[in-house]
């Protein structure tokens, strides 16, 4: 059973820094790009970033480029986001999701993310 | 602002058809599949449609999506109390090299 758990949430100082991680199961994580979406609580979903299969490549929303690092490790099946230097702004629950080929993002629907809050 | 365009509400009554409006352009909808989403308060988003009008095994078949140039749409026939929830349109944008998302509708079973 494919499963996606985010953890790593929790209170940070603007200007600190935070590393969130999504442990996948039931599942190759190696085989998969992955991404992260965050949303504000009551507002919309929105795209973070992205990294490919093997970590070659990452991608950026522009809201968080330079501040944050999309990373993995295929081996331990784990997906990491490192926020440096947060913002208020980045006050979010944060998801990872898998891109499936020719299906597009799915993220695990039992998974509640994980909330970060810069304060 | 959302890249894509949702209303943020809309209504029905059990047993009624709704659809829900995504309006894009030619970097996302335009060139790319959509994916519909059904999000439960306090719960990650669950696809409902992929590529465009594809359904996941478990989705009924009162769900069907569709999608036309830049536009997509939602439609949710034999509303049920259950399916009160918010809905998220989304597709891959060329142009930002990412994931864009619509601002999500509201779906009120009245």
């Amino acid at each position: 059973e494919v499963q996606l758990v985010e953890s790593g949430g929790g209170l940070v100082q603007p200007g600190g820094s935070l590393r969130l991680s999504c442990a996948a199961s039931g599942f190759a994580l190696s085989s998969y790009w992955m991404h992260w979406v965050r949303q504000v609580p009551g507002k919309g979903l929105v795209w973070v970033s992205r990294i490919n299969s093997d970590g070659s490549s990452t991608g950026y929303a522009d809201a968080v480029k330079g501040r944050f690092t999309i990373s993995r490790d295929n081996a331990k099946n784990t997906l990491y986001l490192q926020i440096n230097s947060p913002r208020a702004e980045d006050t979010a629950v944060y998801y990872c999701a898998r891109h499936v080929t020719l299906a597009g993002l799915w993220f695990d629907p039992r998974g509640q993310g994980t909330l970060v809050t810069v304060s | 602002q959302s890249v894509l365009t949702q209303p943020p509400s809309t209504s029905g009554t059990p047993g009624q058809r709704v659809t829900v409006s995504c309006s894009g352009s030619s970097s996302n909808i335009g060139r790319n599949p959509v994916n519909w989403y059904q999000q439960f308060p306090g719960m990650a988003p669950k696809v409902l449609i992929y590529t465009n009008n594809q359904r996941p095994s478990g989705v009924p078949d009162r769900f069907s999506g569709s999608k036309s140039g830049t536009s997509a749409s939602l439609a949710i026939s034999g509303l049920q109390s259950e399916d009160e929830a918010d809905y998220y349109c989304a597709s891959w944008d060329d142009s930002l090299n990412g994931w864009v998302f619509g601002g999500g509708t509201k779906l009120t079973v009245l």
